[in-house]
């Protein structure tokens, strides 16, 4: 089968780094995507990893190991607006498409 | 230009009654996906369109789902004799092609009560 695991909450502070992890079993795996989600809102794209490595984005950095089947999204100088839900998303084979498969989600409480 | 639109926003229906859920996607998105959200929950993949390849129906829970596309735009899913454990935030999303099927533009949701 096919399965995410990531943490259900977490909590900082403003201004703190925070790192949410993803652990992944698929087969035919193509790359790992991050979304946001606020409460009542639709998830909205954060970043794409296909390789090893690192990627920045403004605060927001994402990393993949494939071969240790782990990545991680890092939020720096975090804001009260960062508190949302964070979902992994794994890129997989459809057939001769490409769907996701999604982890259920990490709640990331942001206080003052 | 427009996102990805859903219509209704709300949709309370009786047990037993079909439903119909729509999606306009970002026009020229040939990827078109539905999901399911409960509450508190991830996303739960129901069915995929990619142009004109044979939808991916793998994640349907019964076959009182289905769904269309018509035109390679709209979509409707349709959920018959419905059951209270349908009730969820139903999803839309929407891709310029399977190439970049990591990046998917959400609608806002219809969501579903089944009383």
């Amino acid at each position: 089968g096919q399965s995410l695991e990531q943490p259900s909450e977490v909590t900082a502070v403003e201004g703190a780094i925070v790192q949410i992890n993803c652990t992944y079993q698929t087969s035919g795996f193509y790359g790992l995507s991050w979304y946001q989600q606020h409460d009542g809102g639709a998830p909205t794209f954060l970043s794409y990893n296909a390789l090893d490595g690192l990627e920045e984005t403004g605060r927001f950095s994402s990393f993949l190991s494939r071969s240790d089947s782990y990545g991680y999204l890092l939020l720096q100088e975090l804001q009260m607006k960062d508190s949302a839900s964070y979902f992994c998303a794994v890129r997989v084979n459809a057939g001769n498409n490409r769907k996701l498969i999604w982890g259920l989600g990490t709640s990331l409480a942001v206080n003052p | 230009g427009a996102g990805v639109s859903q219509s209704p926003s709300n949709k309370v229906t009786e047990k037993g009654k079909d439903v119909e859920l729509r999606c306009d996607p970002i026009s020229g998105h040939t990827a078109l996906y539905w999901y399911r959200q409960s509450l508190g929950q991830g996303l739960e993949f129901l069915i995929y369109f990619q142009g004109n390849s044979a939808p991916d129906k793998s994640g349907l829970p019964s076959d009182r789902f289905s769904a269309e596309r018509t035109g390679g735009s709209v979509s409707t899913l349709t959920i018959q004799r419905t059951q209270q454990e349908d009730s969820a935030v139903y999803l839309c999303a929407s891709s310029p092609d399977q190439g970049v099927s990591y990046e998917q533009y959400f609608g806002p949701g219809t969501r579903l009560t089944v009383t």
